[in-house]
């Protein structure tokens, strides 16, 4: 069974305009959830994180909402850039040590 | 700081034959993990080692062996190569001791023929 779900495999966006990527999870016993950024041909970066003790975590321009009661998780990016075309991937985990990602979400970014 | 890398970064087996992809980490990182992605699945942990002399399987374990050389060195072996192994693996490493991201490798991309 997938315990972290991305249901939009792709996510087209106007440049400036707000990227709402959306993830859902069905372990409620996930305390750390964290957002990855993923070019072709290299490894996933890490974009942003959050623990379960809090619902909202910003960095410049993004930032990650936690709905525990929903098992759900989004990353709002804001304003939307040409660079931020990739794949992102949520994950999750129990004390951040092992991780279970979704099956990403190609965003482009349209000029 | 090079971070993590992987070696190689391409390679074509043919079904039965062995490797081993090697990973190295040069940030002191106690926990280090192997994941392969393949499209539409995200990334599945295959095996993780938490500390230097301890090794662990993760989701998908099958068919991989794993060897935690010293602190900055693991490597994953297929003894023998399936065509369901063509994937793209990644290799990752983590300061462990608190909630801490994990870093990624550029990653490695095997075709089993």
């Amino acid at each position: 069974d997938q315990q972290v779900k991305q249901n939009s495999p792709s996510l087209s966006v106007q440049e400036g305009r707000i990227s709402i990527l959306n993830c859902d999870y069905t372990n409620s016993m996930f305390d750390y959830f964290l957002w990855y950024k993923k070019y072709p041909a290299e490894g996933p970066t890490f974009l942003i994180s959050i623990s379960s003790i809090k619902d909202k975590n910003e960095d410049g321009r993004f930032t990650v909402f936690l709905n525990k009661s929903a098992k759900h998780l989004s990353l709002h990016i804001v304003p939307s850039q040409p660079g931020d075309s990739a794949v992102y991937f949520c994950a999750a985990s129990v004390s951040a040590q092992k991780l279970v990602f979704g099956q990403g979400t190609r965003l482009t970014i349209n000029p | 700081n090079a971070g993590v890398t992987q070696t190689p970064k391409f390679q074509v087996l043919k079904t039965g034959q062995s490797m081993t992809l090697q990973c190295a980490q040069d940030m002191n990182h106690n926990s280090m993990y192997w994941y392969r992605q393949d499209p539409g699945m995200g990334l599945r942990l295959i095996y993780y080692s938490a500390s230097e002399g301890t090794t662990d399987k993760g989701e998908v374990p099958n068919g991989y062996n794993v060897s935690r050389l010293n602190k900055r060195e693991f490597s994953l072996r297929l003894e023998s190569a399936a065509p369901s192994q063509t994937s793209v693996y990644f290799c990752a490493s983590r300061d462990s001791g608190g909630y801490n991201e994990q870093f990624f490798g550029p990653g490695t991309r095997l075709t089993v023929l």
